[in-house]
């Protein structure tokens, strides 16, 4: 399978709890980005990364929520002292960025976060 | 800041009927694209079709298309000959050109009924 991959694809934990997700991107993509579903709700942008470099980071919800992509390939999602409020599906999505304005997003499949 | 908004929560068509999805939004921006993305139970979010603001003539792929009003800030996805493989959420999104992030609406659940 060559799409976007995710890992844990669930994860139960007690608040309070620090956890990390991880994503792998399609192979050649140079721009990953994380997403936050909650229920009922669409995707909300979080924070993208192109290659190794974090090119923004306004949109985590609170300085408990991190992100790292340190070799430029996969990439780490933390989050600290968890809350009830974090319980969400977190998404991830790879794209070619080869200059221009478009280049489409490939979504992978979500770890689903249940905080106790 | 941006804004997508889909007003209908859920959406129930018959096998091979039409149907169309509406979205507005929200923008003061002149460059920007507007997108559909299904996302099926328990399954990965594809794209469905993409618009992009400077293009007059409204984007078709396959049996799915999508009528852009830019001065109403409109983006409907209109699906011809319902399959039962459509039955999925269906989220619109927008994207422009001071972000790589897709801003996304509250979606619509598509019922396809047999």
């Amino acid at each position: 399978d060559t799409g976007v991959s995710q890992d844990p694809r669930h994860k139960i934990t007690k608040r309070g709890q620090n956890v990390t997700f991880r994503c792998d991107p399609i192979s050649e993509h140079n721009r990953l980005y994380w997403y936050r579903q909650t229920l009922g709700q669409g995707p909300e942008f979080l924070t993208y990364f192109q290659n190794e470099a974090q090119l923004e980071k306004s949109r985590l919800l609170s300085d408990r929520f991190s992100a790292e992509r340190p070799k430029g390939s996969f990439s780490t999602l933390e989050i600290q002292r968890t809350e009830q409020g974090d319980s969400a599906m977190y998404l991830c999505a790879s794209s070619l960025w080869a200059g221009g304005f478009y280049n489409e997003q490939f979504f992978g499949p979500g770890t689903r976060l249940t905080v106790l | 800041a941006q804004t997508v908004t889909q007003s209908q929560p859920e959406m129930s068509v018959q096998e091979a009927e039409t149907v169309t999805l509406s979205c507005t939004y929200d923008t003061s921006e002149s460059d920007y694209y507007l997108f559909w993305y299904k996302q099926p139970p328990s399954r990965q979010m594809i794209l469905v079709i993409r618009q992009e603001a400077y293009k007059q003539q409204n984007a078709t792929e396959n049996r799915f298309s999508v009528n852009f009003q830019k001065a109403a800030k409109s983006f409907s996805l209109k699906i011809s000959d319902s399959q039962l493989g459509d039955a999925a959420m269906y989220f619109c999104a927008y994207r422009d050109g001071r972000a790589d992030g897709l801003t996304f609406g509250k979606g619509t659940h598509l019922i396809i009924q047999p």
